[in-house]
């Protein structure tokens, strides 16, 4: 089945750095990509769209400038975050949706394992 | 997109079926009712979707009302690894984008 690989799965960093988040399909290609943010106790946020080759979209309340997302091929997105502050702490996740599924009409996703993110 | 509802928290025994329900009594003809579960510190992963039929798979089934304003998802016999929370969610066809709710969160006792 169709698997989708985030990287790192974990990461400490120090405030005002960047971290940068790879999400990669593995055994499809991946036109749209989504990333979403989790925050502990709630449900996912969608933050943007990533569309190969494309600028992403991203939802309403969404910092483009500090979320920047980069994808630049079927295989691979990016999400990094600029100057990082203990706020932007949370659990990243993206999703890709398999356009060679039998489920495409339905638009299953697949998810990566996420990300967490903790800034001091 | 249509809100879907589900009970915040829920609780099974090991071995004994779960019935998670869901509603979503604005639904439209093209919305897909999936399922997706979350165990804990991990991304979501697809359980089952489906439009109007019952499905079933290795997972789990998935009932759907007549008039499809509920559905309930259906672990045959629950074991401790299926303890996680349960999302309910509406698709169109055509739009990739899932709305989360808080979904069902799934206890599962030895």
């Amino acid at each position: 089945g169709a698997v989708v690989s985030q990287h790192p799965s974990w990461v400490i960093c120090k405030s005002g750095t960047s971290v940068k988040i790879e999400c990669r399909s593995l055994d499809f290609q991946a036109t749209t990509m989504f990333w979403y943010r989790q925050f502990p106790k709630q449900s996912l946020m969608l933050m943007a769209t990533s569309n190969e080759g494309s600028k992403a979209t991203y939802e309403q309340g969404v910092e483009k400038d500090k979320f920047l997302i980069n994808h630049a091929s079927l295989t691979l997105s990016t999400l990094t975050v600029t100057s990082a502050h203990p706020e932007d702490s949370s659990f990243y996740i993206c999703s890709a949706g398999d356009r060679r599924s039998r489920y495409s009409g339905a638009n299953v996703l697949t998810f990566g394992a996420g990300s967490r993110l903790t800034v001091l | 997109d249509a809100k879907t509802t589900q009970p915040n928290s829920m609780e099974s025994n090991e071995e004994e079926p779960v019935h998670l329900p869901c509603n979503h009594s604005t639904i439209s003809g093209t919305d897909y009712i999936h399922w997706y579960r979350q165990l804990p510190s991990q991304g979501p992963e697809y359980v089952i979707h489906g439009l109007t039929s019952n499905v079933n798979n290795r997972m789990a089934s998935l009932a759907i009302a007549e008039d499809r304003k509920s559905s309930t998802l259906i672990l045959h016999r629950a074991t401790l690894r299926d303890a996680a929370v349960y999302y309910c969610i509406l698709n169109a066809g055509n739009n990739r984008k899932l709305i989360w709710g808080l979904g069902t969160s799934l206890a599962v006792n030895p």
